[in-house]
């Protein structure tokens, strides 16, 4: 089965800092697809940055990049330029492959963003 | 973009009685829907797999007899937590999946919140 592992429960920073959020997990298969997810206060799920295991580059989506290790199977997200709007629950996701869809999630990283 | 509506997003019931929550996809077919349970300051627990046209498939643990759900159309899913108690007052999440080219991976509705008194 596969795990994820978000080992950061909180973090803050100032605004216009840049933060990284770490994402560890754990699975014997060689494909598969990686997503960062953001949960504001609304509780609506947002997709922040997703990033397919067979591709060497990292995903970046505007201020927001991902530093995946296929070999560490790390997977952390970088936010740039950090706004107040990205205050928020964060959750690292693994999904095995179209076929087998169920996401599993990390337990999650609340940012704060300081103004 | 693809939209997954949810309804109702806040309900109140006492306890005993039945609840239904729906959720549909607005403009994608979706033949899985997948229903999830998130407790306060927690994470998305998986509860249950919904297929158009089966019977759906649970994760360990999840009572199938309280928690029916319903995958009637590509359009549908229903989630009913039948005589409810307080311990099921959660937020309780939808989602389905995406695929084809570039645009792939879950789409969420915006949740329930159920409070059972």
């Amino acid at each position: 089965a596969q795990t994820v592992t978000q080992s950061q429960p909180e973090m803050s920073v100032q605004e216009a800092e840049t933060v990284t959020l770490s994402c560890t997990y754990d699975t014997s298969e060689n494909n598969y697809y990686l997503f960062w997810y953001k949960q504001p206060p609304s509780r609506q799920m947002i997709l922040v940055i997703r990033q397919e295991a067979y591709k060497q580059q990292n995903a970046t989506e505007n201020r927001f990049s991902v530093n995946f290790q296929k070999a560490a199977k790390s997977f952390s997200l970088k936010i740039s330029d950090s706004q107040l709007g990205d205050t928020a629950m964060y959750f690292c996701a693994f999904m095995k492959n179209f076929g087998n869809e169920k996401l599993t999630f990390g337990t999650g990283t609340r940012l704060t963003i300081i103004p | 973009g693809a939209v997954v509506s949810q309804h109702p997003s806040r309900v109140i019931c006492k306890s005993g009685t039945s609840v239904k929550i729906e959720c549909r996809s607005l403009d994608f077919q979706a033949t899985t829907m997948f229903w999830y349970r998130q407790f306060p300051k927690q994470s998305l627990m998986l509860m249950a797999t919904s297929n158009e046209g089966s019977k759906a498939t649970y994760e360990q643990g999840v009572e199938k007899d309280k928690f029916l759900i319903n995958h009637a159309s590509l359009t549908l899913s229903t989630l009913t937590v039948t005589s409810a108690h307080p311990e099921d007052s959660s937020f309780y999440i939808c989602s389905a999946t995406l695929r084809g080219g570039s645009n792939y991976g879950y789409t969420f509705g915006s949740g329930t919140r159920l409070t059972v008194v």
